[in-house]
This record gives C-alpha cells, sequence and structure tokens, in this order.
C-alpha cells in the first residue's frame, strides 16, 4: 500500500515563527502536493512538485515556500507564520499525473 | 478554472437506504473524476478512480459514473452503514491539478 506520511498531526506556533512541515512518500511517486482546507472553502492547492528540485504554485502560493530535495521528500515552509495561516495542511503524491491520489493524515496548524 | 460543486452539502439517511451524492464540474476537459472519504480531522482516502474514457467504476457498495458532455459525477452507495458516516469529497483532474469540491457531510443514523 501506498503510504504517505506527515511529520506532526497537530503544531502550534507562534506569529512570525518560522514553520516546516513535511511530507514522505514511500512509492517513488513523481507528483508531490500540499493543499491546505478550511471549512466551507475545501482543498485549495498551495504548491505542487512533479520532479526532485521542481515546484509548480498552485493557486494560493502566497505566504509560503516549498522544497524537494529528493524524490520522497516535499517540504511546505511558512517563511513568518500568519494568524490566517491556521489551517489543516495536507499532503498528497501521485505516480503520474493522471493516477490516483494518496493522501497523508494531515497536520493541524495553529498559529497564535 | 475547473469549478466542482457537490450538493447537498449534508444529507442524514437511516440504515440500509440506498443513496447517491451528486458531484459537478464545469471544464469537461477533465483526464479523470476521483472520489473520496474523509473522516473528522483526517486526511483523504481514495474511494474510486474513474478515467474520461470510462462511465463507471465499482467497488463493493460503491459505484461511481461520470458523465463528461453535463459535467457530472454521482457516487452511488447501496445499504448505507452507520460505519458510512463521513464527509465524500469529488475532485476533478485536469492533467497537472485536482480541483476539489466541498463535499458532503454523511451521517446514516442507525
Amino acid at each position: 500500500d501506498v503510504k504517505v506520511t506527515q511529520s506532526s498531526r497537530y503544531l502550534v506556533k507562534r506569529t512570525g515563527e518560522k514553520v516546516f512541515l513535511e511530507c514522505v512518500q514511500d512509492m517513488d511517486h513523481e507528483n508531490m502536493f500540499w493543499y491546505r482546507q478550511d471549512p466551507g472553502l475545501g482543498l485549495r492547492l498551495i504548491y505542487f512538485s512533479y520532479d526532485v528540485k521542481m515546484k509548480e504554485k498552485g493557486d494560493i502560493p502566497e505566504g509560503y515556500s516549498v522544497s524537494r530535495e529528493k524524490k520522497e521528500r516535499f517540504s511546505l515552509i511558512l517563511e513568518s507564520a500568519s494568524t490566517n495561516q491556521t489551517s489543516m495542511y495536507l499532503c498528497a503524491s501521485t505516480a503520474g499525473s493522471t493516477d490516483t491520489q494518496y493522501f497523508g493524515p494531515g497536520t493541524r496548524l495553529t498559529v497564535l | 478554472k475547473q469549478e466542482v460543486t457537490q450538493i447537498p452539502a449534508a444529507l442524514s439517511v437511516p440504515e440500509g437506504e440506498n443513496l447517491v451524492l451528486n458531484c459537478s464540474f464545469t471544464d469537461s476537459a477533465i483526464y479523470n473524476l476521483q472520489w473520496f472519504r474523509q473522516d473528522p480531522g483526517k486526511g483523504l482516502t481514495s474511494l474510486l478512480l474513474i478515467q474520461s474514457s470510462q462511465r463507471e467504476q465499482t467497488s463493493g457498495r460503491l459505484n461511481a459514473s461520470l458523465d463528461k458532455s453535463s459535467g457530472r459525477s454521482t457516487l452511488y452507495i447501496a445499504a448505507s452503514q452507520p460505519g458510512d458516516s463521513a464527509t465524500y469529497l469529488c475532485a476533478g483532474n485536469t492533467g497537472n491539478q485536482f480541483y476539489f469540491g466541498t463535499g458532503t457531510s454523511l451521517t446514516v443514523i442507525p
């Protein structure tokens, strides 16, 4: 079975802190994604990556950056956390662009 | 940009009932459509993936259909059980991106 893991289930940070969210997949998938999920807004794509060291902006990249140094690992970085970044963050991966998307368990981030 | 809508936002049914969840999308040029289940506070679990060349997919008590021309997909759940209670989301894939609906929250009452 495909397994996508995220570094933390719950995280509490202060405004202005630098925050790292990590995602690891074990199936040699090419594509990896970061979403945030908010009530009433659904899932919104922040960034995605289709290869090592490659990244593409999604619909809401402002305030975020990403890093993909190894194929299995995709990191989301909040350079200076703000309260409006309090959300559920979900990582996903796919083998190819038209294949099944597999999700991690999510990280509930609270910024105080 | 693809827009995906799911109606109703919430649904309650008695155990044993058959039910249909709806998903509509604005751009018929999708590669595939995927249905997910999400339990509270958890990630998404893939249920079914329908490629654009397919009309339907089945897995156990679940059957998903896709009609690209009308921009609609349905998820049929047969003989519903309390364990089916969750939020169900659909997502249309336009190539590099998946566009998600906001989900239907299903409660199956014992």
